[in-house]
């Protein structure tokens, strides 16, 4: 059964500590992306990575950290930096290319910071 | 800066009735424009999508109408029906910038009985 799985659902962390949500896909997929999203406010891009060990920030990589050390995987870390963490995260991959379009999302982890 | 411009935000329709959302947008590098649909505590799933060169697309009941010189795009959602009540973001992609999608900001539809 192939798809992107994302772990926990929920997570719940103190202010000043950092967290890490987990992304994996077995989709087989060169790309793979990382959005926030909050009420009102659409899915707002955080970084992506086209292919393995590279990665781009995207338009709200502040307080954020990725890595891409395997394909299948895509970690997001949220340091302490992160003004206002508390959000609904999203993880998405896609085929890599110029006529790629669909990305695929996965069920997105609630992180709740107190 | 939100480059995708969505309304309404929310939508109430009765069941068999056609649901409208529209999307405008100023960056005329734009080349592909999806339609996602979310549900409460899931991810985005794409509905339907559209290029440039094509007014209009239909797939069943859910229709994309494009007007380029216009640069607005909106959903329709024929016979409306009570499983549609969910979440949808117009989206769009920049040619050659990596596949990344703007998203706009979602419209929330409650199809009553």
């Amino acid at each position: 059964d192939g798809g992107i799985t994302q772990s926990p659902k929920y997570l719940f962390r103190k202010e000043g500590q950092n967290v890490t949500l987990s992304c994996e896909q077995n989709l087989n997929h060169d790309a793979m992306y990382w959005y926030r999203q909050d009420p009102g406010q659409g899915l707002r891009l955080i970084y992506y990575s086209q292919i393995v060990n590279d990665f781009q920030k995207g338009d709200i990589a502040e307080g954020y950290s990725v890595s891409r050390e395997k394909k299948e995987s895509f970690p997001l870390t949220v340091t302490s930096a992160q003004k206002n963490p508390t959000a609904f995260y999203l993880c998405a991959s896609s085929t890599s290319g110029t006529l790629t379009y669909e990305q695929y999302f996965g069920p997105g982890t609630r992180l709740t910071v107190t | 800066q939100q480059q995708v411009k969505q309304s309404p935000q929310s939508l109430i329709v009765q069941k068999g009735g056609i649901s409208i959302i529209n999307c405008a947008y100023e960056n005329t590098a734009f080349d592909y424009f999806p339609w996602y649909q979310q549900f409460p505590g899931k991810g985005p799933a794409l509905l339907i999508a559209i290029r440039p060169d094509v007014s209009e697309k239909k797939e069943g009941r859910f229709t994309i109408s494009f007007n380029k010189s216009a640069k607005q795009f909106s959903l329709h959602i024929m016979d409306s029906q009570p499983g549609d009540s969910a979440t949808y973001f117009c989206a769009a992609r920049v040619m050659g910038g990596g596949n990344k999608l703007t998203f706009g900001t979602g419209t929330q539809l409650k199809v009553e009985l």
